[in-house]
């Protein structure tokens, strides 16, 4: 039973549009929710996260907005740039003693220039 | 610079073969972690350590095994049990065993690619 779910698996954006990637969960155990990004070949990297008290994280570009009501989170990139294409991983973690992220299963960004 | 370092980056393997993917971070952190990917899916948690001598099961640690003699090395072994050990697989670290919220999240080394001939 995938607990983190990315129903989209690619999207494709024009550079200086608005990217916005969505990611549900089935969980409601999770308090935790994080965006990663990965190049080719490449190790993840951490983009941005938010706390479930939360509804709301930006740092620069990028914004996380988490309705918990819906059980959905998204993640806003404005402006796209085509550096920014990659595959972005959304993930979640229990509190408390968990320590385990569960991730979903990506969804490849294509900015074009 | 502080990071993790996984080697070899491509390995290839005949079947029946066990191979062993290395490891080591010099960030100090505690917890370690060994994920695998696939194309289409997501990563999938191997096995984990929280600290050293000990080691938990993740959700597909059939046909893999790991050991954490020291703090800086989580190596993890694909047995020849493993039925379909082609995939590219990453190693994991964090700072305070994971369980603050925050800032502390993982860190990732840049990945080994294991191919079964």
């Amino acid at each position: 039973d995938q607990q983190v779910k990315q129903n989209s698996p690619s999207l494709s954006v024009q550079e200086g549009r608005i990217s916005i990637l969505n990611c549900d969960y089935t969980n409601s155990m999770f308090d935790y929710f994080l965006w990663y990004k990965k190049y080719p070949a490449e190790g993840p990297t951490f983009l941005i996260s938010i706390s479930s008290i939360k509804d709301k994280n930006e740092d620069g570009r990028f914004t996380v907005f988490l309705n918990k009501s819906a059980k959905h989170l998204s993640l806003h990139i404005v402006p796209s740039q085509p550096g920014d294409s990659a595959v972005y991983f959304c993930a979640a973690r229990i509190g408390g003693s968990n320590y385990k992220l569960t991730f979903g299963k990506g969804t490849l960004l294509t900015v074009n220039p | 610079d502080g990071g993790i370092t996984q080697s070899p980056k491509y390995l290839f393997r005949k079947e029946g073969q066990n191979v062993t993917l290395s490891c080591e971070q010099n960030l100090n952190h505690d917890a370690m972690y060994w994920y695998r990917q696939d194309p289409g899916q997501g990563l999938r948690l191997i096995y984990y350590s929280q600290i050293v001598n000990d080691f938990q099961k993740g959700d597909i640690a059939e046909g893999y095994s790991v050991s954490r003699e020291k703090k800086e090395s989580f190596p993890l072994t694909v047995t020849s049990a493993q039925k379909n050990p082609t995939a590219f697989y990453l190693c994991a670290s964090s700072g305070d065993r994971g369980r603050t919220s925050g800032a502390n999240v993982l860190t990732f080394g840049a990945g080994s690619r294991l191919t079964v001939l």
